[in-house]
């Protein structure tokens, strides 16, 4: 199975800070990898598809990159809302394996 | 709109065999992988598996000798079924939907768009 890291696990900014997290595939997925937004209580949520594609309806402060093997999710201004657990999901092959998930605080 | 409403028993002892079943409004059942994920009180999530509207699956290895995933095209429904039920199993149930394309003659996924609001599935003697 493909192991998925994210870094950091947890981090701690600003409203309006330019936030960064990271996931990393244990081998190549191509550009086959979603980030989504869990909020405390609800069910996650896509946010990114591709790699790089905004899902309709989300804000266009997110934003995501990356293939191969390594990804980047951006939060470019944070928002009091954006207080979450981000996940990676890489879907290249089965079984599907999420990250391990990023906690974002607003100071 | 798309909407998923999933139910299914909540308190099981171990052994038992966890049921849930989730219904899709709204759209249309094929060209979607469905799919169920769980998560552990205070962890992360977990692939359990997926089915298509035909009823080609796939499964989570580390699951797959007690998991079955079923679909009901008449109803416009999926299952979940978990035998064997302990304690590790105390989750989160969540099932969604995952986009999937053709291209180049390739099923290619694109995120899992819609979800269910979860069922709480506890397992205690």
């Amino acid at each position: 199975a493909i192991q998925m890291t994210q870094s950091p696990s947890s981090l701690s900014a600003s409203v309006g800070d330019r936030v960064t997290i990271t996931c990393r595939a244990s081998q190549g997925i191509r550009n086959d990898l979603g980030w989504y937004q869990q909020k405390p209580g609800k069910a996650p949520k896509l946010l990114i598809y591709a790699a790089s594609s905004l899902q309709s309806g989300v804000p266009s402060r997110f934003s995501g990159s990356g293939s191969g093997t390594d990804f980047t999710l951006t939060i470019s201004s944070l928002q009091p809302e954006d207080l979450a657990t981000y996940y990676c999901l890489q879907e290249y092959n089965y079984p599907r394996t999420f990250g391990p998930g990023t906690k974002v605080d607003i100071k | 709109q798309v909407r998923l409403q999933q139910w299914g028993a909540g308190l099981l002892k171990p052994s038992e065999t966890l049921s849930l079943t989730c219904a899709v409004y709204g759209g249309s059942f094929s060209g979607y992988y469905w799919s169920w994920i769980r998560q552990p009180p205070g962890r992360g999530l977990e692939w359990i598996g997926e089915i298509t509207h035909s009823g080609s699956t796939d499964y989570n290895p580390s699951l797959k000798s007690r998991v079955t995933i079923s679909v009901d095209t008449s109803k416009n429904q999926f299952s979940l079924k978990l035998t064997s039920v302990t304690a590790a199993d105390t989750a989160l149930y969540y099932c969604a939907r995952m986009v999937r394309i053709l291209r180049f003659l390739e099923w290619r996924s694109y995120g899992m768009d819609v979800w269910g609001l979860g069922t709480t599935v506890t397992v205690s003697s």
